[in-house]
């Protein structure tokens, strides 16, 4: 089994609907990330955590929001969905315990396409 | 603020030939730094990283990289390249305790 699982892989929405999407991790790590990727851009941060009570924005937060509802478990919000947030969605990882070099540990991704 | 700048978007190379990807960055203070690999619809992995010690730093597949803090690089090789390490190559720094910034990624494409 995945370390790092998403759901859900795919998904396609309309303008304007509410989506969520799901990252579990059983790698017990305290701290997750969530990333969008875009063509020519790269990954680019959204919200990280580095513990359930600790949630910070990251470089492009607007138009989303996060809830950690346990150190496994962190989702990603879209309140209303707009085009171009057409984007692959990365969850990731990493532990504490492994020092300051924050290596990071990915889910498989989410495909979203907003219409 | 740290940043990342992968020059290549696109590196075409021959099968069993050589290869190097472009990394540079900038930072005032150490960093630590990454290459990541991302084969086609999966998530990323990690390649190779450099701490701290040898400059030289090897990473799985028979991928290596230089750390030169002369030249703010971290330029990652391969003496032979194989149809299977078609991929998107992502170049990373942090600063330790702080977020991971990515680079723009370098497609790799091994022609047969």
């Amino acid at each position: 089994d995945a370390d790092v699982t998403q759901t859900p892989r795919n998904r396609i929405t309309k303008t304007g609907k509410r989506i969520m999407l799901e990252c579990s991790q059983t790698k017990g790590h305290d701290r997750m990330y969530w990333y969008r990727q875009d063509p020519g851009l790269g990954l680019r941060l959204i919200y990280y955590s580095f513990d359930v009570k600790d949630i910070n924005k990251g470089e492009i937060s607007d138009g989303y929001s996060v809830s950690r509802q346990a150190q496994a478990k962190f989702s990603l919000s879209l309140e209303s969905a707009i085009p171009n947030q057409t984007a692959l969605y990365f969850c990731a990882t990493s532990d504490r315990k492994e020092g300051a070099t924050d290596t990071q540990y990915f889910g498989p991704g989410t495909r979203l396409t907003v219409l | 603020a740290q940043s990342v700048t992968q020059l290549d978007s696109q590196v075409p190379v021959f099968e069993e030939a050589p290869v190097e990807l472009r990394c540079n960055y900038s930072s005032s203070v150490s960093v630590y730094l990454f290459w990541y690999v991302q084969y086609p619809n999966q998530g990323l992995q990690l390649l190779l990283k450099y701490l701290s010690g040898s400059t030289l730093v090897k990473g799985i597949n028979g991928f290596e990289a230089e750390f030169n803090k002369s030249q703010t690089s971290f330029h990652l090789r391969k003496p032979a390249v194989h149809i299977s390490d078609t991929a998107e190559y992502f170049c990373a720094v942090s600063k330790g305790y702080q977020k991971v910034t990515f680079g723009t990624g370098t497609k790799l494409q091994v022609i047969p």
